[in-house]
């Protein structure tokens, strides 16, 4: 099987700009969760799905958004960058409440 | 509140056994999770704890103490590609959810 593929790699936006990220998840698994990596607060969860439905979210602004698509490909959106939002953004698939397998991830560079 | 705590670095030598300690305070659990991480690099599965004991897969194995709130990664036969960041993730129980809450990770440096 195909493993978790998130689009794109590496990406470089401007302040006040907004960005979405694409993540495709391990066929047959419903279950995608976003994570935000950064160096000084580790990884931290933004939002899960599962079957089109947000199931959880973590502790982000509102300016940070997803949504999944039924056939379980996930984009999340952040709107208004700002220099923090640089990151390596992650994200997770599951077929449902078992082990969650990464993607690549993307690079997020905000000048 | 929600805490977990590692080691924020260790070094060993290429051969030996090294044991990763990681505990958490956290509103609910269920379940515990050890990833492997390498520097640019997704994080990998290693293992998965819900029961209190020792899970074994390899060289590496894995322990769980839920009254303490305490678990172990331990390494053994340690080869130069075992260096990498280790991330102990805790899932949250309260329904259906998939969220984990990870430790900062620990950084392994294994020497020759």
């Amino acid at each position: 099987k195909a493993g978790v593929t998130q689009t794109p790699r590496y990406l470089i936006k401007t302040r006040g700009q907004q960005v979405t990220l694409s993540c495709s998840p391990i066929s047959g698994h419903r279950s995608v969760s976003w994570y935000q990596q950064t160096p000084g607060q580790g990884l931290q969860f933004l939002f899960e799905y599962f079957s089109e439905t947000q199931r959880n979210k973590g502790n982000f602004p509102g300016r940070f958004s997803g949504r999944q698509f039924s056939n379980s490909r996930s984009e999340m959106n952040v709107s208004t960058l700002e220099l923090g939002d640089s990151a390596l953004y992650l994200c997770a698939s599951s077929s449902g409440g078992d082990t969650q397998y990464f993607g690549p991830g993307t690079r997020l560079t905000v000048l | 509140g929600q805490n977990i705590d590692q080691p924020t670095e260790m070094t060993a030598t290429e051969g030996a056994i090294v044991q990763i300690n990681c505990t958490y305070q956290t509103s609910g659990f269920n379940g515990l999770f050890w990833y492997q991480q390498h520097a640019g690099e997704a994080p990998t599965f290693l293992s998965y704890n819900v029961l209190d004991g020792l899970e074994e897969k390899g060289r590496f194995s894995s322990f769980l103490s839920r009254s303490k709130g305490y678990s172990y990664l331990l390494l053994k036969e340690l080869q130069m590609k075992d260096s990498a960041s280790y991330l102990c993730a805790v899932r949250e129980y309260g329904g259906a959810t998939n969220k984990l809450i990870f430790g900062t990770g620990t950084l392994l440096a294994v020497q020759p």
